[in-house]
């Protein structure tokens, strides 16, 4: 158990419906990151939060949005859903925002869109 | 732009064996390297990185890996394979002269270790 929490784990939804997935970082840490993992696609980065600021951004949909909260959970939105859009989404977190820091991923949530 | 190949979708190896998941990366300065494991359902947990220094690096259960900068590899090695090593292994790459950077993972090896 790495520490880093995501609710809810599966999640089925239509196309054109908009969800939301949230992930808990491990005690202390202040970065989170988000990624997507398809079988067509590989894990792919979406976007990095510190301290509630975005750092860093990657292949991340205009119809996808991410925040980190104050408590420094973190929500990541996704509207207009396609099918394309099925996959297993990852969050992780670290201790600071250094790149060469390890990242401790969640359980991942599994969305299906149908 | 930062980049990390996998040239094996799977790699089968018998149990006792020394098993190797290969691993080459391009960036335009010095490569922070990593090497994660995916069991089924699961998500990734981390193995070892190499930041600087000695070019062997040991990690978690057993595992190692040789960073090798005129090669561009940083395959990950095991002297002796168990079966529950059989998993999905991700190398990433992160090139920190551009100030923030996203972390680049490769395709994936599916390692398959026979009983």
């Amino acid at each position: 158990d790495s520490g880093v929490t995501q609710t809810p784990k599966h999640l089925i939804t239509a196309t054109g419906q908009r969800v939301t997935l949230r992930c808990s970082p491990r005690s202390g840490d202040l970065s989170v990151y988000w990624y997507q993992q398809s079988l067509d696609q590989g894990l792919q980065f979406l976007i990095q939060y510190y301290n509630g600021e975005e750092r860093a951004k990657g292949n991340i949909l205009e119809r996808f949005s991410a925040q980190q909260f104050p408590d420094l959970h973190s929500e990541l939105n996704l509207s207009s859903l396609e099918l394309g859009d099925s996959a297993l989404y990852f969050c992780a977190s670290s201790p600071l925002q250094g790149v060469g820091e390890t990242q401790y991923f969640g359980p991942g949530t599994r969305l299906l869109v149908l | 732009a930062q980049s990390v190949a996998q040239p094996e979708d799977q790699v089968n190896v018998a149990e006792g064996n020394p098993l190797t998941v290969k691993c080459t990366y391009s960036v335009s300065g010095n490569p922070y390297l990593f090497w994660y494991v995916q069991y089924p359902n699961r998500g990734l947990q981390f193995l070892l990185k190499y930041i600087t220094g000695d070019n062997l690096v040991k990690g978690s259960y057993g595992f190692e890996a040789e960073f090798n900068k005129s090669q561009t590899s940083f395959h990950l090695k095991k002297p002796s394979a168990l079966v529950s090593d059989s998993a999905l292994y991700f190398c990433a790459v992160r090139d920190p002269s551009g100030g923030y950077q996203k972390v680049t993972f490769g395709t994936g090896t599916k390692l398959q270790v026979i009983p």
